[in-house]
C-alpha cells in the first residue's frame, strides 16, 4: 500500500530535550516536505526536499532541522523544543509532477 | 503577505446540495498550481483535486470541481450533491513553479459541515 508514514503519531516532552519525528515514504517520490497546522492558520511549510542532500527552507524554518540522507526518508529535528512548537506536524511527499501531494498521518507534539 | 485567501471560516449546507468555498491567491508567476485538501475530525489530509495555470479546462474529479477563474485569481471548489460525510476542513493551497518550485502555501481552511 502506498503510503506516508510518521513516528510516533503522539509526542509530550519538555523544553530543551531534543527530539525527532521520523517520516517514511514507500511511493519512491522525489519531493518530501514538513508542515505545522495551528488553529487558525492552516498549514505552514517548515522545510521540504527535492531529492536527497537537496533540502530548503520553508516559510517557518526556524527552531528546525532536517536531513535527506535516503529517497525515503525525511526526519524532522527538533534541537531544542520550546513551547510555541507545540503542534500538529505533517509530512508529505510527491512525485516531480507534482499534481498530487500524499500526506502522513500527523504528529500531535506537545512541548511543555 | 498572505498568497491564499479563503474569506468563509466556516459554513452550513444542507445533504445533496451543492456548495462553493471560496479561495483567492496571489501571484505574479505565470506557472503555478493549485490544489484543495480535505481534514476530516479525524485529522488527516486527503488530497481532492489539482489545477495547473496552464490547465485549459477546469479540473473535476467525481464530485469536486474546480471553478478556475484565471483573470479574477480565483480557484473555488465546487462540491455537487453534498453528503454528511463531506464535514470537514477545506484547504485551498498554491505553489509557484518558476520561482520556489518546492513551496506549498495554504489558505486558513473553510470549515464545512453538512446536515441532513
Amino acid at each position: 500500500e502506498a503510503q506516508v508514514t510518521q513516528n510516533p503519531r503522539y509526542l509530550i516532552t519538555v523544553t530543551g530535550k531534543k527530539l525527532t519525528v521520523t517520516c517514511s515514504q514507500n511511493m519512491n517520490h522525489e519531493y518530501m516536505s514538513w508542515y505545522r497546522q495551528d488553529p487558525g492558520l492552516g498549514l505552514r511549510q517548515i522545510y521540504y526536499s527535492m531529492n536527497v542532500e537537496v533540502t530548503d527552507k520553508g516559510d517557518v524554518p526556524e527552531g528546525y532541522k532536517v536531513s535527506r540522507k535516503e529517497k525515503r526518508n525525511f526526519p524532522l529535528i527538533l534541537e531544542s523544543p520550546s513551547p510555541n512548537q507545540t503542534s500538529l506536524y505533517f509530512c508529505a511527499s510527491s512525485s516531480i509532477r507534482f499534481n498530487e501531494q500524499f500526506f502522513g498521518p500527523g504528529t500531535r507534539l506537545t512541548v511543555l | 503577505a498572505q498568497k491564499i485567501t479563503q474569506t468563509q471560516p466556516g459554513m452550513f449546507v444542507q445533504e445533496k446540495e451543492a456548495v462553493t468555498l471560496d479561495c483567492t491567491y496571489d501571484t505574479s508567476d505565470p506557472s503555478y498550481g493549485l490544489f484543495w485538501y480535505k481534514q476530516p475530525s479525524s485529522g488527516e489530509m486527503i488530497f481532492l483535486i489539482y489545477q495547473g495555470s496552464y490547465d485549459q479546462q477546469n479540473a473535476t474529479e467525481g464530485r469536486y470541481s474546480l471553478n478556475f477563474q484565471k483573470a479574477r485569481k480565483s480557484a473555488n471548489l465546487v462540491i455537487s450533491a453534498s453528503q454528511l460525510g463531506d464535514s470537514a476542513m477545506y484547504f485551498c493551497a498554491m505553489r509557484e513553479v518558476t520561482d520556489s518550485w518546492g513551496k506549498l502555501q495554504f489558505g486558513a481552511g473553510t470549515q464545512v459541515v453538512v446536515t441532513p
